[in-house]
């Protein structure tokens, strides 16, 4: 599993945008990028997936440039809801060997009124 | 509604007292996982389960086991529990290999051992 390396916190108010970005300079070429979420207190939550280019769903847009050494997870218009660590992990999602999700730090994302 | 479901969310007991920690998910997945998150660590896993009694051991096993004699089960077992076990517990399960698809993480047990 490639390493990433993520801002430990950041902070921002209610309504604007936040860009999270994550580094894996070492990512594989069957590496996928993936982000999830995690309130206080409760379980990961999948936010988002991709490899290449711009994924955008309901809940968020994932950026990712050419060389893919980077990732960008946008979140549009937080709210106070919004508040958690998000963590950022790459692997190879066709191995089947990958028994285990390993997160790093992740980023605790505060949303200010 | 697809969900992992784990009981108890909140236990406190004595060390030595052996407890049972479950785990069900009603989505027919074929991989479940148990992980523990620490303040400074992370989250971590400590067993994982690919299939019906099909186990094996993640990052941190001692003092821990587990069974899988039901697609839908996984509990996890203290047999004799220690203060160090004093943790945040979360149960997870897949359709597929954790990084391959979408995993999905029960709400949490808060263990106290005293």
């Amino acid at each position: 599993l490639a390493k990433t390396t993520q801002p430990i916190s950041m902070d921002s108010y209610e309504g604007q945008e936040v860009n999270i970005t994550c580094s894996h300079n070492n990512i594989a070429t069957n590496d996928y990028i993936t982000w999830y979420q995690q309130f206080p207190s409760q379980g990961p939550r999948f936010i988002i997936q991709g490899y290449k280019t711009k994924v955008t769903n309901e809940v968020a847009s994932l950026f990712i440039p050419a060389d893919r050494k980077s990732s960008t997870l946008s979140l549009p218009r937080v709210s106070l809801s919004d508040t958690a660590v998000y963590y950022c992990l790459v692997g190879d999602i066709r191995d089947s060997s990958a028994s285990k999700i390993i997160f790093g730090s992740g980023t605790r994302l505060s949303i200010r009124p | 509604e697809a969900q992992v479901t784990q009981n108890p969310r909140y236990l406190i007991t004595v060390t030595g007292k052996k407890l049972t920690v479950t785990c069900s998910q009603n989505m027919n997945h074929e991989y479940m996982s148990w992980y523990r998150q620490d303040p400074g660590l992370g989250l971590r896993q400590i067993y994982y389960s690919m299939n019906v009694e099909v186990t094996d051991k993640g990052d941190v096993p001692e003092g821990y086991k587990v069974s899988r004699k039901e697609k839908r089960n996984f509990p996890l077992i203290l047999e004799s529990p220690s203060p160090n076990q004093t943790s945040l517990y979360f149960c997870a399960s897949s359709l597929g290999a954790p990084m391959n698809t979408e995993a999905f993480f029960g709400q949490g047990t808060r263990l106290t051992v005293v």
